[in-house]
């Protein structure tokens, strides 16, 4: 079992959509958790913490749960500026970040 | 300005040769990385340092060789280049178990 895993995808969404990702994780003892999007060609860049009670950025909600292993990243209201990689990030004990692959998302006109 | 900043932002080399990639960063940060992200997109460690100690070292050929001289700086040299090293390379930089922030990546090409 991979150590973060996501649905690489793609989405193919219409602008104005509401889209949800899921990633799921493999260290029970991970503490630290994040959302980063990647556009073609650049660096990654932080899009937002995950906490643990969930938390709430514009148009943006992430939500983590410990008990299953999973985190995802909620997109309200879909821009075609929101088309991007999206990487699932969770932060071992030793601060050995691992990435997920990555999920494409395409917000088309 | 830049935070993290890669030298070079493209290279582009021969099989065998040698070459070393330079990453500074000027965020005050005590942790630096340095990731490999092949064809396929996939974003893997290659190697952590915090307070220029080595404390994440996975599994890469010992051909690859971090140096840090000083906490804002970790330079990756490479020895030996062979074609499937072509990928890019992003250096980061954090505070111990905070969020990352990414040099622009170096485009390496070996032919």
């Amino acid at each position: 079992r991979k150590e973060v895993e996501q649905d690489p995808g793609p989405f193919n969404v219409p602008e104005g959509a509401t889209v949800a990702f899921n990633c799921t994780y493999s260290n029970s003892a991970s503490q630290s958790f994040f959302w980063y999007r990647q556009d073609c060609r650049k660096e990654p860049k932080l899009l937002m913490s995950v906490y643990s009670s969930g938390n709430e950025d514009g148009r943006f909600t992430a939500q983590l749960n410990r008990a299953s292993q999973y985190i995802s990243l909620l997109i309200r209201d879909s821009k075609l500026s929101d088309s991007a990689t999206y990487l699932c990030v969770v932060n071992g004990n030793n601060n050995d970040m691992r990435f997920g692959a990555g999920t494409r998302l395409t917000v088309k006109p | 300005d830049t935070a993290v900043s890669q030298t070079p932002k493209y290279l582009v080399t021969q099989m065998g040769n040698d070459k070393s990639i330079k990453c500074e960063q000027n965020l005050g940060h005590d942790t630096m990385y340095w990731y490999k992200q092949d064809s396929k997109k996939f974003l893997k460690i290659m190697f952590s340092y915090n307070n220029k100690e080595l404390i994440i070292n996975e599994t890469v050929p010992n051909r690859f060789s971090p140096k840090s001289p000083d906490k804002a700086h970790l330079n990756l040299h490479i020895n030996s280049l062979e074609l499937g090293d072509s990928a890019v390379y992003f250096c980061a930089s954090s505070l111990l178990r905070d969020e990352q922030y990414f040099g622009p990546g170096t485009r390496l090409t070996v032919t």
